[in-house]
């Protein structure tokens, strides 16, 4: 069955602009996450959608948005984008809420901003 | 704010020994996950281990838990240069990944 499909890989954007990064859960999952990987910071928790309501959301400015659609498929929105948003978007989905069970990553999106 | 900790930060060792990485965490927990990551590529779920178990096996993995110590311990046997990567622990609902252990399999 297919995996975590996460569109598009690369993107380069200018500051102050705004992005939206796609994520396809696998087939009958319902849970996706968002994730944002820096050499700094590590990985880091962004938001978590379970059929189409927002669970958890993490650390991040009012910048940072997601949805999720009815089926399955979920979203993340960057606004007025700084340099310190280039970093590897990590999508998981996951047939449960809350990470009782193991999630299924994508390969990412890598975003560089300039 | 990193939830976990691994332990070392850095591995390197010879195809065929064994890997041994630790990982400690601040709050109670439900569960403990451990996944893979190869070179900026996106995370493998490797093993689950719930906070009512003690040890855990997949194949030449060997998870542990310790509750009281807040600490688990993933054991990959007789290493192969395809297990190079980056090794992660993750508790929480919010699935808060520690620091990593990059593991490196020379040949």
């Amino acid at each position: 069955k297919a995996g975590v499909t996460q569109t598009p890989r690369y993107l380069i954007k200018t500051r102050g602009q705004q992005v939206t990064l796609s994520c396809s859960p696998i087939s009958g999952h319902r849970s996706v996450s968002w994730y944002q990987q820096t050499p700094g910071q590590g990985l880091q928790f962004l938001f978590e959608y379970f059929s189409e309501t927002q669970r958890n959301k993490g650390n991040f400015p009012g910048r940072f948005s997601g949805r999720q659609f009815s089926n399955s498929r979920s979203e993340m929105n960057v606004s007025t984008l700084e340099l310190g948003d280039s970093a590897l978007y990590l999508c998981a989905s996951s047939s449960r809420p809350e990470a009782n069970y193991g999630y299924t990553f994508g390969s990412g999106t890598r975003l560089t901003v300039v | 704010s990193q939830q976990g900790e691994e332990d070392p930060q850095a591995l390197s060792i010879q195809e065929g020994e064994n890997a041994t990485m630790n990982c400690s965490y601040k709050t109670s927990i439900n569960n403990l996950q451990w996944y893979r990551q190869n070179s900026g590529r996106g995370l493998v779920h490797l093993i689950l281990i719930r906070s009512n178990e003690r040890e855990k096996h997949s194949g030449r993995l060997r998870v542990t838990l310790d509750t009281s110590k807040k600490s688990s311990s993933l054991l990959i046997t007789a290493s192969r240069a395809a297990d190079t990567a980056s090794y992660f622990c993750a508790t929480g609902n919010k699935l808060t990944f520690g620091t990593g252990t990059q593991l490196k399999v020379e040949l």
